[in-house]
């Protein structure tokens, strides 16, 4: 069965905190994702991994960064969190970027920066 | 990027087949058509897809004309625990956003 495990479920974080969202696959897809999703705005794509150690900015890169050090796992890194940042955030992944396969997503990391 | 139109809501008697419309009458010949739903505070979960086959799966059943222009979702015998946005979604070839619109809200009555 596929799998797109997010280690945190629920955050609340500080203004200014250094904040490391982690997303694991376990279905050696080359493709990983990470969008947030807000009320009104659908979601939105941050960064996506196409391979080990590189990355492409999404739409909304502002504030944000990412590490992909091994295949299985991308992260997600709020440098500076601000108050702008709570947000749902979505980790995905896809064998490939060709469209017929399936992107899968993870259950969602809920942030709350106060 | 193909622009989907969705009905806001629905409702649906329980045990009863849910038919989801959506129209997507911009999409283009190597454009895929998916299926996602998203049940409150959890993420999109993948239900089907397809480019100009039926297609059917044990979740679902997927009606794309022979156009293309439109499609239908079906969940032949909806449960409670069918109760959700469903968002049908055009995808680029070779393309890595998913733009999800607002969806149907179907809610399933016993």
């Amino acid at each position: 069965d596929v799998k797109v495990t997010q280690s945190s479920r629920y955050l609340v974080k500080r203004t200014g905190e250094k904040v490391f969202l982690e997303c694991v696959q376990d279905m050696d897809h080359e493709n990983m994702f990470w969008y947030r999703q807000d009320p009104g705005l659908g979601l939105r794509l941050i960064y996506f991994s196409y391979d080990v150690k590189m990355k492409e900015k999404g739409d909304i890169p502002e504030g944000y960064s990412v590490s992909r050090e091994k295949k299985e796992r991308f992260s997600l890194i709020l440098e500076s969190a601000s108050t702008n940042q709570t947000s749902m955030y979505l980790c995905a992944s896809s064998l490939s970027q060709e469209s017929g396969n399936t992107i899968y997503f993870g259950e969602g990391s809920w942030l709350t920066v106060v | 990027d193909a622009k989907t139109t969705q009905p806001p809501s629905m409702d649906c008697a329980e045990g009863r087949a849910a038919n989801l419309p959506c129209n997507h009458s911009t999409i283009s010949g190597n454009e895929y058509v998916y299926w996602y739903r998203q049940i409150h505070s959890q993420g999109p979960q993948y239900i089907i897809h397809g480019l100009k086959n039926n297609e059917t799966n044990e979740m679902a059943s997927l009606i794309i004309t022979e156009d293309r222009k439109s499609s239908t979702l079906i969940l032949p015998h909806a449960t409670l625990r069918d109760t959700a946005v469903y968002y049908c979604i055009v995808r680029v070839e070779y393309g890595n956003k998913l733009v999800f619109g607002a969806g149907t809200i179907l809610r399933v009555k016993s």
